[in-house]
């Protein structure tokens, strides 16, 4: 149980498109998802809280219009890198929490993302 | 801030236990201490949380300082798939649940 997917496991863009990333928790209701960005050989950096249907809560820094979150349903967040650069490339990381249950986060696979 | 800090890295011998550290000295009343390990490319993957007692469960034991200022992770059979980087994270059981991530144990099981 408790099993997160995330899609596109990797994407390549070109600079100055979009790209949506998709977090699903398969086996359970997320009412909580979080949205992580890793660089290499770095630990995971915490960009946004998402509530189910409520506005995502953006950490100190994070730019909210170039990254989208919304969190539609119970299962289902999505993050989208709008006007994508170089720099934006990263390996992104969903989590979700369980709802009314266990307060521990099961972490997706991650979603490599690569900005040309 | 990370309100964990732990050792950058350790190396294990296959079969035997691996126990990685943990220091949280600042940790509030309030407060889990969670495990979590990252094998390479992958999302992090839950091992074990308590509270102030120790926990077992079928990947790890947990073991709490009375004081609760650190903590120990036990692995009690290291394989090689145990290569991982570990992560110990404090957080409190309400509130916004967020989780951050301090830069971990890197432990490398050797043959």
């Amino acid at each position: 149980g408790a099993v997160v997917s995330q899609h596109p496991s990797r994407v390549i863009c070109k600079s100055g498109t979009s790209v949506k990333i998709e977090c699903r928790s398969l086996d359970f209701q997320a009412t909580t998802m979080f949205w992580y960005r890793q660089f290499p050989k770095k630990s995971l950096m915490l960009m946004a809280t998402s509530n189910e249907g409520s506005k995502a809560t953006y950490e100190q820094g994070v730019e909210k219009d170039k990254f989208l979150i919304n969190h539609a349903s119970l299962t289902l967040s999505t993050l989208t890198v709008t006007s994508a650069h170089p720099e934006d490339s990263s390996f992104y990381i969903c989590s979700a929490k369980l709802a009314g249950g266990p307060n521990e986060q099961y972490f997706g696979p991650g979603t490599r993302l690569t900005v040309t | 801030d990370a309100k964990t800090t732990q050792p950058t890295s350790m190396d294990c011998a296959e079969g035997r236990a691996a126990n990685l550290p943990c220091n949280h000295s600042t940790i509030s009343g309030n407060e889990y201490v969670y495990w979590y390990r990252q094998i390479h490319s992958q999302g992090p993957q839950y091992i074990i949380h308590g509270l102030k007692n120790n926990e077992t469960n079928e990947m790890a034991s947990l073991i709490i300082t009375e004081d609760r200022k650190s903590s120990t992770l036990i692995l009690p059979h290291a394989t090689l798939r145990d290569t991982a980087v570990y992560y110990c994270i404090v957080r409190a059981l309400s509130g916004t649940y967020k989780y951050i991530f301090g830069t971990g144990t890197r432990l490398k099981v050797l043959a």
